[in-house]
């Protein structure tokens, strides 16, 4: 039990569906990360939120769309996506800034038909 | 921005011997070097830290070295054993940041 529960652990959709993938962290923490982890690919940062508040978005494409309602939940919003949007999304969290060790959730896998 | 490299990507050792994997990185602000353990069908964990002001920091059989005028740190398992087979990432960060960097991962394969 890592304390960053993810749901579902695995998602299977077609390009033109709608579809959310939950986050939530029984830790403290105030900031929350979403990662994309591809085969043969380091770990790509997406989204990160401070108290709520989004400090990073590292280019993402609008078809990802991240909601934080508050410090513990985080969300993200998946609307028409690619084949190339198939991996592993992680999310974790951490107490504060940088130089903090960061906690991840087991991840949702992410298939696009 | 800050750019790691890890090595190798590959690691395949015998039960009971040693693994090294080594980390550069560029940014001489970063002041906090992570290593994750990452297995099949989960997510990284923490495996051990050091910050910048310390040179070593050992936990049983996992010690991570770090040498800031060469901008190097390394992870060192001991007396490997098969459940130490997984995929270890470092990371380096520095304190006015959110946003670590992290290596590519080696996939480190202990025989038994």
């Amino acid at each position: 039990e890592t304390g960053v529960t993810q749901t579902p652990r695995h998602l299977v959709m077609g390009m033109t569906n709608k579809k959310s993938l939950k986050c939530e962290q029984h830790l403290g923490h105030n900031a929350m990360y979403w990662y994309k982890q591809s085969a043969k690919k380091p770990l790509e940062l997406m989204f990160v939120y401070n108290f709520k508040e989004q400090t990073e978005n590292n280019s993402v494409p609008s078809r990802f769309s991240p909601e934080c309602p508050n410090s513990s939940h985080l969300f993200l919003h998946l609307h028409t996506l690619q084949p190339e949007d198939s991996a592993l999304y992680l999310c974790a969290s951490s107490l504060g800034a940088g130089n903090q060790p960061q906690h991840f959730g087991d991840g949702t896998r992410l298939s696009i038909l | 921005g800050e750019n790691v490299e890890q090595h190798p990507s590959t690691l395949s050792v015998q039960e009971g011997d040693s693994a090294v994997i080594k980390c550069t990185y560029s940014d001489s602000a970063s002041n906090y070097f992570p290593w994750y353990k990452q297995e099949l069908g989960k997510g990284p964990q923490l495996i051990i830290d050091i910050r910048s002001n310390v040179g070593e920091k050992k936990d049983q059989r996992i010690a991570v070295t770090l040498n800031k005028t060469a901008k190097h740190f390394s992870l060192h398992i001991t007396e490997t054993q098969p459940e130490d087979s997984a995929v270890y990432f470092c990371a380096a960060s520095s304190g006015g940041s959110y946003i670590p960097t992290f290596g590519r991962g080696t996939s480190l394969i202990v025989h038994p």
